[in-house]
């Protein structure tokens, strides 16, 4: 069974760091294209980071220069690094692939909530 | 990059069929077929409903359809039903532009 569970949220101060990881078991983290998206309480969805297969990754305007995506093969875990945060980071966090799909995201995590506040 | 557009709200009575439109640009929406709409409950994770363009996954009710025409992309919910209630937000893949995805503003669907 595909799945991907996240961990690492947390309250956080304004300027500190946090890494959110997510284990993925079913496929293999390499092998497919991930994506990080974040939703504001009350807030709609929102678009973080994408690592492709051959490693290329995007970032929205708003984290570019302080959040970083990655991957660990061997621990079948793909990350976020995320510095500088800012209150208006805080959110519920998801990891989410195309579970076999072109275009479109089948399988998400269950969420982590990062709360940015003094 | 400006999230697709959607209506803040749309709402319909059990049994009734009511569609969600989602409006982007022909760098996104009008250039792939490549659009997919989230239902997400309170509270809950968001869950595939449809996928480029006209696709159900596995699991979907069939009552669950989209469409295209030119840069609009459409949701279209037949026979109501209560479960229905949830947001619903779109996504197009944006080719090379700064970020190669976008989603919709979200749409809240009432059940009356």
């Amino acid at each position: 069974e595909v799945q991907l569970v996240e961990t690492g949220g947390g309250l956080i101060q304004p300027g500190e760091s946090l890494r959110l990881s997510c284990a993925v078991s079913g496929f293999t983290v390499s092998n497919t294209y991930m994506g990080w998206v974040r939703q504001a309480p009350g807030k709609g969805l929102e678009w973080v980071s994408v690592i492709y297969i051959g490693g290329s990754t995007y970032y929205v305007d708003s984290v570019k220069g302080r959040f970083t995506i990655s991957r660990d093969g061997p621990k079948n875990t793909l990350y976020l690094n995320m510095n500088s945060l800012r209150a208006e980071d805080t959110a519920v966090y998801y990891c989410l692939t195309p579970g076999g799909l072109t275009g479109a995201f089948l399988v998400w995590g269950q969420g982590t909530m990062v709360t940015v506040s003094s | 990059q400006s999230a697709l557009t959607q209506p803040a709200s749309v709402s319909g009575s059990p049994g009734q069929s009511i569609t969600i439109s989602c409006t982007g640009t022909s760098s996104d929406v009008g250039s792939y077929n490549f659009v997919s709409w989230y239902q997400q409950h309170p509270d809950k994770v968001p869950k595939l409903v449809v996928y480029g363009v006209s696709e159900r996954p596995a699991g979907v009710s069939s009552r669950f359809s989209g469409s295209k025409s030119g840069n609009r992309a459409y949701l279209t919910i037949s026979g109501l039903q209560a479960e229905d209630e949830a947001d619903y937000y779109c996504c197009a893949h944006a080719g090379s532009s700064s970020f190669p995805y976008v989603f919709g503003s979200g749409t809240k669907v009432t059940v009356l």
